[in-house]
């Protein structure tokens, strides 16, 4: 693995479905982040993680659970997914401190029906 | 919060040099100024960060007025696999992580 892996590349969910998207990164890096991307409204951020074990709330939080149980890894999860959450979901992750650019995973597309 | 502002599309030609203008009237002191490239089907990649004056790197520069409520992302004789969309990101990622605001990006059109 180099850099952030996502996983799955893209999924299509039935309304209502409970839903993981998974993030890992191989740079002991301590911040992690999710955002959505939505046509005409940017990157939004959902939620993240400055260090391993604590977990904070962004732009965009309802409707998602994050959590943060070592270092490398980064779950998102919809409870119960609803069409609205349809969007691109893009992993990041980044040294702490202000110096430090963030990298970013290849994306997940996800439909919900 | 500082919220970012940017122009939502330009178009410019093959060996032009090309200014984003991203406003942040409410930058403050610790924040930092970030800016992002993306493609179309990938994430983000970073281009160049700066907290005031000049920044320049190999593929681009970075201006920063005196007040800091605004900053130019300045591409030098822009090619066309320069056609992304540009991020404006401000934000200290050092103690507020959940505080990062991103612009709505400008989308960049190069032509031949």
């Amino acid at each position: 693995i180099a850099g952030i892996t996502q996983a799955p590349t893209s999924q299509i969910l039935a309304a209502g479905r409970r839903m993981t998207l998974r993030c890992t990164q191989d740079m002991r890096h301590n911040a992690m982040y999710w955002y959505r991307q939505d046509l005409g409204l940017g990157l939004r951020l959902i939620h993240y993680s400055n260090t391993a074990g604590t977990t904070g709330k962004g732009e965009v939080p309802d409707g998602y659970s994050v959590s943060r149980a070592n270092t490398d890894d980064f779950p998102l999860t919809l409870a119960s997914a609803v069409p609205s959450q349809t969007s691109v979901y893009f992993c990041a992750s980044s040294g702490w401190g202000s110096y430090n650019e963030q990298f970013f995973g290849p994306g997940t597309r996800l439909t919900v029906l | 919060l500082a919220k970012t502002t940017q122009p939502i599309s330009m178009d410019s030609y093959e060996g032009q040099e090309v200014n984003i203008t991203c406003s942040h009237n409410n930058i403050a002191t610790n924040d930092y100024i970030t800016w992002y490239q993306q493609f179309p089907s990938q994430g983000p990649r970073f281009i160049i960060q700066g907290y005031k004056t000049k920044v320049t790197n190999e593929v681009a520069s970075l201006f920063i007025p005196a007040d800091r409520k605004s900053s130019t992302l300045s591409l030098p004789r822009v090619s066309l696999s320069d056609t992304a969309v540009y991020y404006c990101l401000v934000g200290d990622m050092g103690n507020q992580g959940g505080k990062l605001i991103f612009g709505q990006g400008t989308e960049l059109s190069v032509k031949p």
